[in-house]
């Protein structure tokens, strides 16, 4: 699992910019989810991306959020106008086409001010 | 839908003390399971996965886990910690054939030497 790269490790952002988080799977895995781990809970799933396709995005906040897998280079989830309430490590998966187990990156501490 | 429940937030031990960690699902099909551990400022790994046969399942650093279908539950265990143990513990699930891992809210466990 220490396959999977996050970066940056910590971001630090104002209300109202926008926040870049990247995410390079383990070699060989073609599937990458996004998950969000607020303080005292628990990781809540966002968003499940195959190369180009979004494949369910059921637990992305309808607003402001949004998150690619392009064919090339790393998957990236984007905060548009962050808010306090965006603070939080924000962690990133990936499986191969089975699929059936996930590996975890390091996560991105993102903190608004 | 699916959901997890871990019902210690916090457990406390001596070392060399036996450890059991509650964790109870809900969803009606097949399920895939989950412990992972997440050390302090490191990110999740994964301790033990159940998938089907041997509902006692067997993980890394001494630690197991027993699927008991009729009660819903996937309890961890260690029959002696260290204070390397020192952790949040996750339990988690996702149903046959679907990605989407759903996580409880952890027990932190601390270890007293």
């Amino acid at each position: 699992n220490a396959g999977v790269m996050q970066n940056p490790r910590h971001l630090v952002r104002r209300r109202g910019q926008e926040a870049r988080l990247r995410c390079s799977p383990m070699k060989g895995h073609s599937h990458v989810y996004w998950y969000r781990q607020l303080p005292e809970e628990g990781l809540k799933f966002m968003v499940y991306l195959q190369k180009e396709n979004i494949i369910d995005e059921s637990g992305m906040p309808k607003e402001r959020f949004s998150a690619e897998f392009p064919k090339e280079g790393p998957s990236i989830l984007r905060i548009q106008q962050v808010v306090r309430g965006d603070s939080a490590a924000y962690f990133c998966a990936s499986s191969s086409e089975r699929a059936d187990t996930q590996y975890f990156g390091p996560g991105t501490r993102l903190t608004v001010l | 839908a699916q959901s997890v429940s871990q019902h210690n937030h916090h457990v406390i031990l001596s070392e060399a003390a036996s450890l059991e960690l509650g964790c109870n699902y809900s969803y009606g099909g097949t399920v895939n399971l989950f412990w992972y551990v997440q050390y302090p400022g490191q990110h999740l790994q994964l301790l033990l996965k159940y998938f089907s046969g041997d509902p006692l399942v067997k993980g890394i650093k001494g630690f197991e886990a027993e699927f008991i279908k009729s009660k819903f539950s996937f309890n961890l265990r260690k029959p002696s910690v260290q204070w390397s143990d020192t952790a949040e513990y996750f339990c988690a699930l996702n149903s046959g054939g679907y990605q989407k891992v759903t996580f409880g809210t952890g027990t932190k466990l601390q270890v007293i030497p």
